[in-house]
């Protein structure tokens, strides 16, 4: 059973800080990882993918790849709290393009 | 909108009714999934599509749950004799490249009484 795992919170954040989520996945050969908010009663919204090891920037966030160690990582900087939400980390699965959750961590961010 | 579109958004029904759940992709995305989310958990894969044929159907789904996308386009997840156990969000996604960049609708939240 391939799994993906991740802190389940709460992470709470003072307002202006820098949010650090991880997460780890168990198969070796996974190749696309993907970090996706989901706000409370809403459906999930990607916010990044990553391919290869290292870092990926877009904007305020930082996706951190290290397949060596089987883990990505996604920072929030300058934390706001609109950031307030559950962030899925998402491994694909297989040659289709379906994904594998992780059950995702609950960020809150305080003024 | 050209987003994903789910209906209905919410039902609730009594146990051992069957509920009829429709999506709608982005028109030209060519796959279609179907996750289940519960309380606190991750969405767990339920079965997708690639046009009109179904790929890959999980474990998760008993012989009461059935999925269909006639002619590749819109898909509708049967729930046949509901049990309580059955109460959950029901996403669908769409997507156009096998990237695994998924996007996905509103959601049909299921409660069975």
């Amino acid at each position: 059973q391939k799994e993906v795992e991740q802190n389940s919170g709460p992470l709470s954040v003072p307002e202006g800080a820098i949010a650090s989520l991880n997460c780890t996945y168990s198969d070796r050969g996974s190749q696309s990882f993907f970090w996706y908010r989901q706000y409370s009663g809403k459906s999930p919204e990607l916010i990044m993918f990553i391919y290869s090891n290292g870092d990926k920037e877009d904007g305020r966030f930082t996706a951190q790849l290290n397949k060596a160690s089987q883990y990505v990582s996604l920072l929030i900087r300058d934390s706001q709290p609109s950031d307030s939400a559950t962030y899925l980390c998402a491994v694909k699965a297989d040659s289709w393009g379906k994904l594998q959750f992780g059950a995702g961590t609950q960020v809150v961010v305080t003024p | 909108d050209t987003g994903v579109s789910q209906d209905p958004r919410h039902k609730i029904t009594k146990r051992g009714q069957n509920v009829t759940f429709r999506c709608d992709p982005i028109s030209e995305h060519n796959r279609l999934y179907w996750y289940r989310q519960t309380l606190g958990q991750g969405p767990e894969f339920l079965t997708y599509f690639q046009n009109e044929a179904q790929l890959e159907k999980s474990r998760l789904l008993s012989d009461r749950f059935s999925a269909e996308r006639p002619k590749g386009s819109f898909s509708t997840l049967e729930i046949q004799r509901t049990e309580q156990g059955d109460s959950a969000m029901y996403l669908c996604a769409s997507s156009l490249f096998v990237t695994g960049e998924l996007f996905f609708g509103e959601g049909s939240r299921l409660t069975v009484l």
